[in-house]
């Protein structure tokens, strides 16, 4: 089935730092989707992607459709604690109702 | 507006018994969604309804079912229960008449199979 290679798997953050994490693809996706997910809840919508090369921010997040519409990437500037979590990406491809493809997440702790 | 809700929360089940989840969706969505979600997987998808037809299927043995009522309220439904059908269970609404594209999702309901 379809894949998306989601990475880093994990990374430790320092308040204040910047935080890069990016997905990729075989597979051209119409549509890209980041979510948070918290302990015990579902994910909630961070932001969505649906033109290629289009980059669309919400606070301190920025995320980017790709250019070849195969991968996508999520910027966190200035990390605070509360952003500690998984990070997921997600895509759908035309024609495919309802199916977002996720990647395996990306784990934000902090630096200890 | 009410986000997605789920019921129930937590269930524990054994082995060869069937089991019923509930999601409505945010008021005025009429597409819900259904994922599984467990460590080694991830987030899979199970099936996707509108307008209380099935649209789209994902890659789930035929134990797993689900249906959706005109107020657009769904179920999912497993039968004859396996230990690894231990897993989160996500509904996911949105509003597109056309295709899904932003989904909400609810808290899920966290079944465990003993």
């Amino acid at each position: 089935g379809q894949q998306l290679n989601q990475s880093p798997q994990s990374m430790f953050i320092q308040e204040g730092e910047d935080v890069s994490m990016n997905c990729t693809s075989s597979s051209i996706f119409n549509t890209w989707l980041w979510y948070k997910q918290d302990p015990g809840e579902g994910p909630v919508l961070l932001i969505a992607l649906y033109k290629a090369g289009e980059l669309t921010s919400n606070g301190r997040l920025t995320a980017q459709f790709g250019i070849t519409r195969k991968d996508s990437f999520l910027n966190i500037s200035a990390s605070i604690p509360s952003d500690v979590g998984i990070y997921f990406c997600a895509g759908q491809l035309r024609g495919s109702q309802g199916n977002l493809i996720f990647g395996k997440g990306t784990k934000l702790s902090v630096k200890p | 507006k009410a986000g997605v809700t789920q019921t129930p929360r937590y269930l524990i089940k054994t082995r060869g018994q069937q089991v019923t989840l509930s999601c409505s969706p945010i008021s005025g969505h009429r597409s819900v969604s259904w994922y599984q979600q467990t460590p080694g997987q991830g987030l899979q998808f199970l099936f996707e309804y509108f307008s209380e037809t099935q649209r789209n299927k994902g890659n789930f043995p035929g134990r797993f079912s689900g249906r959706q009522f005109s107020n657009s309220r769904s179920e999912m439904n497993v039968s004859t229960l396996e230990l690894g059908d231990s897993a989160l269970y996500l509904c996911a609404s949105s509003s597109r008449l056309a295709e899904s594209y932003e989904q909400y999702f609810g808290p899920g309901t966290r079944l465990t199979v003993t």
